[in-house]
């Protein structure tokens, strides 16, 4: 296993449309984060899943957001109708539930034009 | 509502110590981590502490802990170039639940 894969590692897409990212996580790992990261800004906290149960989601994540984990091992972030602003790095990490330990993928760069 | 904050820019010479600092609001912080990110590339988990630890040192990372004070700080020892980064600091209540992030301080070491 060689950590979290995301992909796309790039997206560019024009304003309206749909877009959707994967997110691989290390097998053994029950929990998945989604988080946001703008430029020149620290990650922020989108959703979390343990399994596939989603066990919190930031009011960031507006309703055009939508994230699902089906068999508590992929995930996928899907954004309706993208505006400007969603352009930003989404990243998502994994870990073992009560392990101290979350580790990050590359991440998917969303441009949106 | 949670507020981590840290210095926005630091430069060091290579060889130099690089001392990195991070102030937080949560009381309730129990896990406090430094991830390492370069450009175009995701979080590289550094090191962590846990809130009952003043100190926690692994080969040139020494992690600071003032709990009184909600002040974390990260040392770099012999800093290299390839130490030129963008360090966040984060906290977290639990173990495995979400991490709230500074908003990262740029690391330039100059040869």
């Amino acid at each position: 296993d060689t950590g979290v894969s995301q992909n796309p590692r790039h997206k560019i897409t024009k304003r309206g449309q749909n877009v959707t990212f994967r997110c691989d996580p290390i097998s053994e790992h029950n929990r998945l984060y989604w988080y946001r990261q703008t430029l020149g800004q620290g990650p922020e906290f989108l959703t979390y899943f343990q399994n596939e149960a989603q066990l919190e989601k930031s009011r960031l994540l507006s309703d055009r957001f939508s994230a699902e984990r089906p068999k508590g091992s992929f995930s996928t972030l899907e954004i309706q109708r993208t505006e400007q602003g969603d352009s930003a790095m989404y990243l998502c990490a994994s870990s073992q539930a009560g392990n101290t330990e979350a580790f990050f993928g590359q991440g998917t760069r969303l441009t949106v034009v | 509502g949670e507020d981590v904050e840290q210095s926005l820019f630091l430069s060091v010479r290579e060889g130099d110590s690089s001392v990195i600092n991070c102030t937080y609001t949560d009381s309730s912080s129990t896990y406090l981590y430094w991830y390492k990110q370069e450009p175009g590339a995701g979080l590289q988990l550094l090191t962590y502490i846990f809130s009952n630890m003043d100190m926690k040192q692994d080969q040139r990372l020494t992690v600071l802990l003032n709990k009184k004070d909600k002040h974390l700080s990260l040392r770099i020892a012999d800093t290299q170039t390839g130490d030129s980064a963008i360090y966040f600091c984060a906290e977290t209540a639990a173990a495995g639940n979400k991490l709230t992030f500074g908003g990262g301080t740029r690391v330039l070491v100059k040869p």
